[in-house]
């Protein structure tokens, strides 16, 4: 049963327009959320986080909403840009206590901007 | 550079091989982890080790070996796999204290069995 689910396997967003990346959870005891971005022959690197007591959080053209209560979280990316086209990753972590991370991960999103 | 270093980048063997995957981390972190991404599927937590200490095995098959000889290096070793474990490998650490879950990952190890 998958905990962390991303709907859409791809999306073509043209430049300079809003790509809005969506991601679902079933787990209610999950209190921190966080968007990995991977380009080919990569690792996920980090992009932005949220805790579950916010419900925007904002950091330069990146912007993730949580939605508690449709257990629910979006990225927003504006603009666009073609460097932004890699597959995105939701992740969520329920109450780590401090000692190491384990992070339960969606399938991620392919993020296409065209010219 | 993400200060997560895995080798080798590709790794092609047979089902009766035995192979090692190596990762080392010049962040100063206190835990890492084997991931496993396949195709169309989330990433799979394997293993954990915190200060050394293997602290999670995710129901691994144990033709999956992990060995942490100290917090800068983990190893998987691999024998007799099946053509199905063909996948990326991705190591990751963390700081200690990581409240937010923040991995930092290798550029992974991509895993053929024939």
């Amino acid at each position: 049963d998958q905990q962390v689910k991303q709907n859409s396997p791809s999306l073509s967003v043209q430049e300079g327009r809003i790509s809005i990346l969506n991601c679902d959870y079933t787990n209610s005891m999950f209190d921190y959320f966080l968007w990995y971005k991977k380009y080919p022959a990569e690792g996920p690197t980090f992009l932005i986080s949220i805790s579950s007591i916010k419900d925007k959080n904002e950091d330069g053209r990146f912007t993730v909403f949580l939605n508690k209560s449709a257990k629910h979280l979006s990225l927003h990316i504006v603009p666009s840009q073609p460097g932004d086209s890699a597959v995105y990753f939701c992740a969520a972590s329920a109450g780590n206590t401090g000692t190491a991370s384990k992070l339960t991960f969606g399938t991620g999103t392919r993020l296409q901007v065209t010219l | 550079e993400t200060g997560v270093t895995q080798t080798p980048r590709h790794l092609v063997m047979g089902m009766t091989n035995k192979k090692s995957l190596k990762c080392e981390q010049h962040l100063g972190h206190n835990a890492m982890y084997w991931y496993k991404q396949s195709a169309k599927k989330p990433l799979e937590l394997m293993f954990v080790y915190n200060f050394k200490e293997q602290t999670e095995n995710n129901s691994v098959p144990s033709r999956f070996s992990p060995e942490c000889p100290n917090s800068s290096h983990l190893f998987l070793h691999l024998h007799t796999l099946q053509p199905e474990d063909s996948a990326l490998y991705l190591c990751a650490s963390s700081p200690q204290g990581a409240r937010t879950g923040e991995l930092f990952f290798g550029e992974g190890s991509r895993l053929t069995v024939l």
